[in-house]
């Protein structure tokens, strides 16, 4: 079956810090690969997507590349702030289907 | 405004009682969704639709209903037969097929505790 295996949590990083958080996934054909960010208290909001093999969705300067061969979406971020403090859930969406299938999720907090 | 709006944000219930969760979209999307979140498992599939009068299991149903009238609403009934109904419910959206990105389109979720 499809399933999404993220790095548990939490990450604890000092503001300005380099960040990654590693996303690897299980599922047949190429499926399409998210990034979701939920704020405290919120519902999920898109991050970034990558929809074939080594494309790299980018935003708010967070990248992720989607490596086929490695079966990985990491998620990347130069320098942390403060405000990114979240939770951050990897997904992928299979071929075909609509729902997404997600990661359990991975606590961000960064302190200034 | 267009987006998701689930009520109520906060629901309390005894054990034994039914409730449902309401979620209505003024995005005109075509399928809606409801998952599931608890603490260190992410968000689980319970029920979703792609048109209105049609609905499909997830991936965790049992113990829930929904109904699909309305292209704009999609409530989630969590029945008496839920055995650990306490937890943080979403509902989502997405467009139809020809404008369909992958994303999902989320509410801010209705938090459910049974006492």
């Amino acid at each position: 079956g499809n399933s999404v295996t993220q790095m548990e949590g939490p990450v604890t990083l000092s503001e300005e810090a380099f960040l990654t958080i590693n996303c690897t996934y299980t599922a047949t054909g190429y499926p399409s690969l998210f990034w979701y960010v939920q704020y405290p208290g919120e519902g999920l909001q898109l991050l970034l997507k990558a929809t074939k093999a080594d494309d790299k969705g980018s935003n708010k300067g967070f990248e992720a590349t989607y490596r086929k061969e490695t079966t990985s979406f990491h998620l990347e971020k130069g320098s942390v702030q403060v405000s990114d403090s979240a939770v951050y859930f990897c997904a992928l969406r299979r071929r075909g289907r609509r729902a997404l299938t997600f990661g359990s999720g991975t606590r961000l907090q960064v302190q200034p | 405004d267009g987006g998701i709006t689930q009520s109520p944000k906060y629901l309390f219930r005894k054990e034994g009682q039914n409730v449902t969760l309401s979620c209505e979209q003024n995005l005109n999307h075509d399928a809606m969704y409801w998952y599931r979140q608890d603490p260190g498992q992410g968000l689980r599939l319970i029920y979703y639709s792609q048109i209105v009068n049609d609905f499909q299991k997830g991936d965790i149903a049992e113990g829930y209903s929904v109904s699909r009238e309305k292209k704009e609403s999609f409530p989630l009934t969590v029945t008496s037969a839920q055995k650990n109904p306490t937890a943080f419910y979403l509902c989502a959206s997405s467009p139809m097929a020809g404008s369909d990105t992958g994303e999902l389109f989320f509410g801010e979720g209705s938090r459910l505790t049974v006492l």
